[in-house]
This record gives C-alpha cells, sequence and structure tokens, in this order.
C-alpha cells in the first residue's frame, strides 16, 4: 500500500458545523502533515506530527484542531470555520529516518472544503 | 532552505521535450534540489531528486548546472496529461524528520495538443 488516504473527498459546512477531515496511511510512515491550499496558489503547512507528536504548528488558528491517535492516522477537527476558509486540505506523510527516500513527501488527493 | 526562482508559465507543443527551468544561486553544499508536480485538483507527485549529478528516472530528467545554481527538469516527450503545476524545492540534508517542505509559485506548463 503506497497511498495517502483522504476523506471525505468534498465537505460543505456551515459555520457553526463541527467537522473533522481524516488521513490515513499504511506505509510505516511516521511523520504526517496538514497543508492548505488556496485556488491557483501553493500549498501552505499548516502542522506536522512526528512520531504521533506535533512537531510544527504554523499560527493556524484555534478553530482548526489536529489530532494524531495513532501512527496510521491524522485528522484535522474543524469547528466555526470562516467562508475564508475555504480551500483543497492536503495530508502528506515521509518515511521514517533511515528509510530509503527520506526527504519525499507523499501526498493524498485532498478534501476540498466550502464553508458557506 | 535556499529560494528558488520559476518562470510563472511555459507552454510545450505535444510530444516535444518540456525543458523547466529553475534557479537556486544561493543553494549550500547540503541542500538537495526536488520536483513536484501538481495536477489540477489533485495532491502533488513527486517527480524526482538530486544533489549535484543529473538524475534520470521513468518520469523525467533533471540536470543541474555545475555550480549548482540552477537546474533543469526535462519531461522528454511531453503528453497532454503532462499539464500541470511544476513546483522546485530546495531542503537542506539532513533535514529534521518532519521538516517543512516549502512550496514556491511554481511553473504552470500547458502540453499543446
Amino acid at each position: 500500500d503506497t497511498e495517502v488516504t483522504q476523506t471525505p473527498k468534498h465537505l460543505v459546512m456551515g459555520m457553526t458545523n463541527k467537522k473533522s477531515l481524516k488521513c490515513e496511511q499504511h506505509m510505516g510512515h511516521r511523520a504526517m502533515y496538514w497543508y492548505k491550499q488556496k485556488a491557483k496558489k501553493p500549498p501552505e503547512l499548516m502542522f506536522v506530527y512526528s512520531y504521533e507528536k506535533l512537531s510544527i504548528n504554523e499560527s493556524v488558528p484555534s478553530r482548526f484542531s489536529p489530532e494524531c491517535p495513532n501512527s496510521s492516522l491524522l485528522n484535522l477537527h474543524l469547528h466555526a470555520l470562516q467562508p475564508e476558509d475555504s480551500a483543497l486540505y492536503l495530508c502528506a506523510s515521509s518515511p521514517p529516518e533511515g528509510a530509503p527516500n527520506t526527504g519525499e513527501l507523499f501526498f493524498g488527493e485532498g478534501s476540498r472544503l466550502t464553508v458557506l | 532552505d535556499a529560494k528558488t526562482t520559476q518562470p510563472p508559465s511555459m507552454d510545450c507543443a505535444e510530444g516535444r521535450a518540456a525543458n523547466l527551468p529553475c534557479n537556486h544561486s544561493t543553494i549550500s553544499g547540503n541542500e538537495y534540489v526536488y520536483w513536484y508536480r501538481q495536477i489540477h485538483s489533485q495532491g502533488p507527485q513527486y517527480i524526482i531528486h538530486g544533489l549535484k549529478n543529473n538524475e534520470t528516472n521513468e518520469m523525467a530528467s533533471l540536470i543541474i548546472t555545475e555550480d549548482r545554481k540552477s537546474s533543469t527538469l526535462i519531461l522528454p516527450h511531453a503528453t497532454l496529461r503532462d499539464t500541470a503545476v511544476y513546483y522546485c524545492i530546495v531542503r537542506r540534508f539532513p533535514w529534521a524528520y518532519g521538516q517543512n517542505f516549502v512550496f514556491g509559485p511554481g511553473t504552470r506548463l500547458s502540453v499543446l495538443p
């Protein structure tokens, strides 16, 4: 299995809703990432988990709450979002240190979020 | 990590080689050059990476100048499916595990029939 799987592919939510995005990989990778991508812009890093611990938070508003319950799963909990949070949310993972291709990131297909 | 500059857009005729340049004039000796591409509304896809030698795989070739200040990604026979945004990224080795991967604006390649 060489895939990063993201669900749902599309999500529409109101500003008062609570929803979650899910990311899963079974490649034994121990770093997992959330990126946000607005239309016609490059992906921008939000969070990094390394060995299930949050290692990077790029000053993301608290209405986005990441969670890494185990080495294969990464969640992004969403609450009280704004319309400007509408974007493609990308999950990625990278192999553990010492493994081949350690420098590569493997991306999922993304979850397209629309906030009404 | 060193900054990169790429042309914002390029066109290429189908079946011809696509040569995508990247300037990384401040690159240091332990920094690798990575190329990713992103087809519309999909996740970025790894293409190739290198340190100082030219590299080739089933997708592309990477030519790095001797002074390492620039590189060129070559798609030898471009197809319509190669239409995408191509990102050149420089990353320092050894990388801290879970280190950020910074995407620049990239080059939007349009392969024309």
